[in-house]
């Protein structure tokens, strides 16, 4: 099974510092989703990466997937109190980046205190 | 409303006892997923549905769960003889088609075996 790390498994920062998570994958990673989760609630889909070196925005929030396809990272910049949560990396597992039976990591479980 | 919604949010039963989830999936969309979430823990697939038939129910841990979709539509997620271990929240997803790369997540049920 492809199995992947994150790290680190929490994360208490200042508001407006900003921070790193990271995903990483034994095995090269054909889709790599980032969602937040807050206790209580569903998945929030962040970005979706597919292509090594391949890097997206959405607000604050950048991720990007290395050449290899085998590492990915996200960037929050000037946290706030609202990116509190759970942050998950996911990938399917079939080239070509198809949408099918995702398997997670742990997730980071990140704090931003006022 | 707009999203995908599942029901009950908690639900507290007794060991041995039978339990359904409900999972309304985003209207439109052919691809309904679940997974299990434990405490701590990412995601993990339990089974995939195409329409209205199982294409992929590999994640399911034993023949105690079954899920169905008769209408290609609402899904129901059934427990039999539940037990300690199957406590965790039970997620639901949707997506367009199986290969449109965005799943969309419920907030879950939280079930609670005593």
């Amino acid at each position: 099974s492809q199995e992947l790390e994150q790290s680190p498994q929490s994360l208490i920062v200042q508001e407006g510092k900003n921070l790193t998570i990271n995903c990483t994958s034994s095995k090269t990673l054909y889709g790599l989703y980032w969602y937040k989760q807050k206790y209580g609630e569903g998945l929030i889909f962040l970005m979706m990466l597919q292509k090594g070196g391949e890097e997206k925005s959405h607000e604050k929030i950048t991720a990007k997937l290395d050449e290899k396809k085998q590492q990915s990272s996200l960037h929050i910049t000037a946290s706030q109190p609202s990116h509190a949560g759970i942050y998950l990396c996911g990938a399917d597992r079939y080239e070509g980046g198809s949408n099918y039976k995702l398997t997670f990591g742990k997730g980071t479980l990140l704090t931003v205190n006022p | 409303g707009a999203g995908v919604s599942q029901t009950p949010s908690n639900k507290v039963t007794e060991k041995g006892k039978y339990v359904e989830l409900r999972c309304d999936p985003i209207s439109g969309h052919t691809a309904l997923y679940w997974y299990r979430q434990s405490l701590g823990q990412g995601p993990e697939f339990l089974i995939y549905f195409q329409g209205t038939g199982a294409a992929d129910d590999s994640g399911l841990p034993n023949d105690r769960f079954f899920a169905v979709r008769p209408e290609g539509s609402v899904s129901t997620l059934k427990i039999q003889r539940t037990e300690r271990g199957d406590s965790a929240v039970y997620l639901c997803a949707s997506s367009l088609t199986r290969d449109y790369n965005e799943q969309f997540f419920g907030p879950g049920t939280r079930l609670t075996v005593l």
